[in-house]
């Protein structure tokens, strides 16, 4: 099945700092990707729509210059903390489009647990 | 897209299988039924997902009502492996891509 891979799974950083998160499709290419965040106990919330080539598409109320989306490749997207706080420190996570027979069905890296000291 | 509804919790015995319900009385014409699950700490799991027919993979059967209003998630003989949150998630096709995550149902495989 597809593999979204998802770099680093922990990072901790000091506040002010920007923290760059990668999320790659290892076995397809992906024209479309999607960031998530997950607060404790909570549910995810959809952060931005990347796409490969063009400006991501950025959901309500997500500061689009606090968290940068860079889709450069088929197979690869990265988001960019900037200037964190403790307030961004959650678990992020991002997801895929499978091509061909699976190109409805979304494909989710492990995630990355971002601590904000 | 279509607003589900699942509980927030539910219980299952290990070894019997777990029923996971699902509401979607707004569901419209195109619009698939999704089913993830998210195991502690770790990202969604693809399960199964079906339009208006019964499917059934390696992992789980996907029960749709006929009027599409509602469906179930069946994981025939659960394991405490099976404990997670799932996710039921409805969306078109044609509406772009974006998934809406609910609330979901906690599922706790019992021993």
């Amino acid at each position: 099945g597809a593999v979204v891979s998802q770099h680093p799974s922990w990072v901790i950083c000091k506040s002010g700092t920007s923290v760059k998160i990668e999320c790659r499709s290892l076995d397809f290419q992906a024209t479309t990707m999607f960031w998530y965040r997950q607060f404790p106990k909570q549910s995810l919330m959809l952060m931005a729509t990347s796409n490969e080539g063009s400006k991501a598409t950025y959901e309500q109320g997500v500061e689009k210059d606090k968290f940068l989306i860079n889709h450069a490749s088929l197979t690869l997207s990265t988001l960019t903390v900037t200037s964190a706080h403790p307030e961004d420190s959650s678990f992020y996570i991002c997801s895929a489009r499978g091509l061909g027979s699976g190109k409805n069905i979304q494909y989710f890296g492990a995630g990355t647990r971002l601590s904000v000291l | 897209d279509a607003k589900t509804t699942q509980p927030p919790s539910m219980d299952c015995a290990e070894g019997r299988a777990a029923n996971l319900p699902c509401n979607h009385s707004t569901i419209s014409g195109n619009e698939y039924v999704y089913w993830y699950r998210q195991i502690h700490s770790q990202g969604p799991q693809y399960i199964i997902h079906g339009l208006k027919n019964n499917e059934t993979n390696e992992m789980a059967s996907l029960i749709i009502t006929e009027d599409r209003k509602s469906s179930t998630l069946i994981l025939p003989h659960a394991t405490l492996r099976d404990t997670a949150v799932y996710y039921c998630i409805v969306r078109s096709p044609n509406t772009g891509n974006q998934f809406y995550f609910g609330t979901g149902t906690s599922l706790t495989v019992i021993p």
